[in-house]
């Protein structure tokens, strides 16, 4: 049971290159989220799939793109990188109640390593 | 949206030592969760409280939903606390989603 995983851990991109994020999940989960975390903002949410089939922007959408290619895997693309989008990446999943029959609202959330993304 | 506020912003103990953490918010929520992101940025889930009060080991965790805040209580720190601790909340109307407070930076010295 790997949990998230994501790859790849490091990257470093001129400006205007792209590049993808990949993500996976296998505990069947049906969330899933892009964050990125820069020094002193804490972590953003950038886009995110409360089920298969479905995206949802988040505080931070600008300048990327996600697919939902199945349950367990998110991807999040960047199509011409810019010095802003320098940052930690992660990923994250969890299940959430209206899938669960436990009640509303979503369950524990977990993350994967993250991808450090430089673009010069 | 809903505002997600932790005190304090920074903390240093002597290893041993118990502490505090808050953290506020603006609206009625679903669920509220901790999170402990170690000095490598790996981030793990410490609790997911609603309401309540759980322990885990020299950790605690309280939520006072009516009140819209949480405690983080971590008692006899040792080196390896040492990290960021956030909270998150999903409000009531959120759509399946966390907002994330700033988090609290806690050096644990020897």
């Amino acid at each position: 049971n790997a949990g998230v995983t994501q790859t790849p851990k490091f990257q470093v991109l001129k400006t205007g290159q792209s590049m993808t994020l990949q993500c996976a999940q296998d505990m069947n989960h049906n969330s899933m989220y892009w964050y990125r975390q820069d020094p002193g903002m804490g972590l953003r949410l950038i886009y995110y799939s409360a089920s298969e089939g479905t995206t949802d922007k988040g505080e931070v959408p600008n300048g990327y793109n996600v697919s939902r290619l199945n349950k367990r895997e998110f991807s999040l693309r960047l199509e011409s990188a810019a010095p802003s989008q320098t940052s930690v990446y992660f990923c994250a999943s969890s299940a959430h109640g209206g899938t669960s029959g436990r009640g509303l609202g979503l369950y524990e959330q977990y993350f994967g390593p993250g991808t450090r993304l430089t673009v010069t | 949206g809903i505002q997600v506020e932790q005190s304090p912003p920074d903390l240093i103990l002597q290893e041993g030592a118990n502490s505090t953490l808050r953290c506020n918010f603006s609206d009625s929520v679903n669920n509220l969760q901790w999170f402990h992101q170690n000095p490598w940025g790996q981030l793990i889930n410490l609790f997911y409280i609603p309401s309540g009060t759980k322990q885990n080991g020299r950790l605690s965790a309280t939520t006072v939903a009516t009140e819209r805040y949480s405690l983080l209580y971590i008692s006899s720190s040792q080196t390896t606390d040492s990290g960021v601790y956030f909270c998150a909340v999903e409000d009531t109307g959120g759509g399946n989603k966390l907002t994330f407070g700033t988090g609290t930076q806690l050096k644990v010295e020897l």
